[in-house]
């Protein structure tokens, strides 16, 4: 069956341009959650959606990234005016709703990200 | 704050020696713990989960962890390595307290075979 899908898989920008990250999850699940990961680190949580609302925007850095879900299935993450730092690879994960007990996270390919 | 600590970032095994590799947790509730690996150009994917119910956990592919909750620790182990096992492995925490599964990530330890 198909898993998560990213697009693009790599995107190459220039310092100052926006750009638009897109995430398909698994179908029928109604959790996404956005990560990005620095080279050689771990990723870091930038924010969860259940359906279509956004439940935690804690992991955004600042206000030039952004992230809708609005009919609560593709996600897009957008970064305004990009900047040489937000190069990284950024995941995308679905699972199914919370519960008493863990849902898998199922982590897309990634979409790596280089501003020039 | 929940975090977790990778001990080693790099660890050398030969095919057929045994593989470990720690980690340490840092938690004011009792949490759900991971391993995750990630292959060369693939996505994360789910070892084995610890969620408060037998300490001894069970994965994919051969490997296991033991929750050992009074020295802090979550290692990863495997008897026999094959060379398959080359991948970044990442201990994970998640506590239980979001109201959502918040992951949060070690910086991993890259496993390399050893010819």
């Amino acid at each position: 069956g198909a898993g998560v899908s990213q697009s693009p898989r790599y995107k190459v920008t220039k310092r100052g341009q926006d750009v638009a990250l897109r995430c398909d999850p698994i179908s029928g699940h109604v959790s996404l959650y956005w990560y990005r990961q620095a080279l050689g680190q771990g990723p870091e949580f930038l924010t969860y959606f259940n359906y279509e609302a956004q439940q935690d925007k804690s992991g955004l850095p600042n206000d030039r990234f952004s992230a809708e879900r609005p009919e609560g299935s593709i996600s897009t993450l957008t970064i305004q005016r990009t900047e040489q730092r937000d190069s990284a690879m950024y995941r995308c994960a679905s699972s199914l709703p919370p519960s008493g007990t863990y849902n898998e996270q199922f982590f897309g390919p990634g979409t790596r990200l280089t501003v020039l | 704050a929940q975090s977790v600590t990778q001990l080693d970032s790099h660890v050398s095994v030969s095919e057929g020696t045994p593989v470990l590799l720690r980690c340490n947790y840092s938690s004011s509730y009792s949490p759900s713990l991971f391993w995750y690996v990630q292959h060369p150009n693939k996505g994360l994917q789910l070892l084995l989960k610890y969620t408060s119910a037998a300490t001894l956990v069970k994965g994919i592919n051969g490997f296991e962890a033991e929750f050992k909750k009074s020295e802090t620790s979550f290692h990863l182990t495997k008897p026999s390595a094959h060379m398959s096992d080359a991948a970044e492995y990442f201990c994970v925490v998640s506590p239980l307290n979001t109201g959502f599964q918040k992951l949060v990530f070690g910086t991993g330890t890259r496993l390399l075979g050893r010819p």
